[in-house]
């Protein structure tokens, strides 16, 4: 696509609940990036894509969260058993130039979650 | 470790007067340096780049030079719009080939007419 889409925009769900994030990179963009921008604590790293493999997970906060990515393109951000703290705006990005971001990434307009 | 100071916002200004937000950055090494923009609903984009010292990377009226002495990559623009009205992020590769960004907290400009 043009860019880079994720979905939903935005997501409330109940405290508890398992959520789905979708990220859907730039077309032939290999590398993949999550990360999640919380008020007050600016953008922090989660995961990172090359392929379909996950060479870094390590910014993930808990083993409540995982990613997978399929087919090199599409990633699926999983939270399981949500908690308040995981309010946020979660942010998707892409490159081409492999897993240098000395060409900036490509992000998505984030997918804002209000856990309740 | 590796860190990125902003200065703090918001930073409210009249349209075409002159911005500057200051960023210093701690890293080990000369990393490539960033800023990146988030207008009102969209995604961050990047805004530009400098790759060594003394470079000075520029875009839409924007300037920021490499002050390897200071550690700083200063944002810079003469004359701002409503339009740029944002929230501004300098960031730089957490470590040499690294592919994660270490992100300042960002600082919101607004513009008004």
């Amino acid at each position: 696509g043009a860019g880079v889409s994720q979905s939903p925009s935005n997501k409330v769900t109940e405290k508890g609940k398992d959520v789905e994030l979708r990220c859907d990179p730039i077309s032939g963009h290999t590398a993949l990036y999550w990360y999640r921008q919380s008020l007050g604590q600016g953008l922090e790293f989660l995961i990172y894509f090359q392929g379909n493999s996950a060479p870094d997970k390590s910014g993930l906060p808990s083993d409540r969260f995982s990613a997978e990515r399929t087919g090199g393109s599409v990633s699926t951000l999983t939270i399981q058993r949500t908690q308040q703290e995981d309010s946020a705006v979660y942010l998707c990005a892409s490159s081409s130039q492999g897993p240098l971001p000395n060409y900036g990434y490509t992000f998505g307009s984030g997918t804002r979650l209000t856990v309740v | 470790g590796d860190s990125v100071t902003q200065m703090e916002g918001p930073v409210t200004l009249s349209e075409e007067a002159f911005l500057t937000i200051n960023c210093t950055y701690t890293a080990t090494g000369y990393p490539s340096l960033f800023w990146y923009v988030q207008y009102p609903g969209e995604g961050l984009q990047l805004l530009l780049k400098a790759t060594k010292a003394d470079d000075k990377g520029s875009n839409k009226g924007f300037e920021a030079t490499y002050r390897k002495e200071t550690t700083s990559f200063h944002l810079e623009k003469g004359s701002v719009q409503v339009s740029d009205s944002a929230v501004y992020f300098c960031a730089f590769p957490k470590g040499a080939g690294s592919y994660q960004l270490t992100f300042g907290k960002g600082t919101k400009l607004s513009v008004i007419p």
